[in-house]
């Protein structure tokens, strides 16, 4: 059964600011490693994945992956207000009964004051 | 192209009441996932479908949650009897493929008194 964890649970930064999330999991096998993005009183959106191991930058946004540690994380360089949301990472195992399945973490709150 | 519709948006129901939630997901979008959203579970899959095919019945819900795929565009998520520990934002999301991302409907605020 996928385990996966989030880090920290809520965070407070000022605008501007280096933004760190982190995402543990427990299985091995999995392979498509995701954040995805809900603000309040909306849907959750995706907003990067990332499929091997290395880093991914996209605009402000920069998800690093180790599978080695089971473990990925978010960075968010000059954090807007527009930043604040919850934000959850997602894991993918693609082995038997489990493939396509999406196992979320429970979310780290991030607020992001101007 | 429409997004994924869920209908109602809001759902007051007493315990012991059968509710049904209704999806359409993305056209063309072969796997459908069902959700239950809560500030202490957080987000858990309560089914999955793949080309209308049940991958996933709920594990733990499946004694009175049922989700059905009527078609490939309609989905249903039963809930018999009601419970008051069922309330909860209930989330309906399509994807293409095991690879690709989830498109999350608005979601139905079901509160059971």
């Amino acid at each position: 059964q996928q385990n996966v964890q989030q880090s920290p649970e809520s965070l407070i930064v000022p605008e501007g600011a280096r933004t760190s999330l982190n995402c543990t999991f427990s299985d091995s096998a999995s392979q498509y490693f995701w954040w995805y993005r809900q603000h309040s009183g909306k849907a959750p959106k995706a907003l990067m994945s990332i499929f091997s191991n290395g880093e991914k930058e996209e605009g402000r946004f920069t998800i690093h992956l180790n599978k080695a540690s089971l473990h990925f994380s978010l960075h968010i360089r000059d954090s807007q207000p527009s930043d604040s949301a919850l934000y959850l990472c997602a894991v993918t195992v693609m082995r038997g009964a489990n493939t396509g399945k999406l196992t979320f973490g429970h979310g780290t709150i991030l607020r992001v004051h101007p | 192209d429409a997004g994924v519709t869920q209908t109602p948006r809001h759902e007051v129901a007493e315990k012991g009441q059968t509710i049904i939630l209704k999806c359409e997901p993305v056209s063309g979008h072969n796997d459908l996932f069902w959700y239950r959203q809560t500030k202490i579970q957080g987000l858990e899959l309560l089914s999955y479908f793949r080309s209308k095919s049940l991958m996933e019945d709920g594990g733990a819900f499946k004694d009175r949650f049922k989700a059905e795929m009527l078609n490939s565009s309609f989905s249903t998520l039963k809930i018999q009897p009601t419970e008051p520990k069922d309330s909860a934002v209930y989330l309906c999301a399509s994807s293409l493929g095991a690879d690709a991302e989830q498109f999350f409907g608005p979601g139905t605020r079901l509160t059971v008194l």
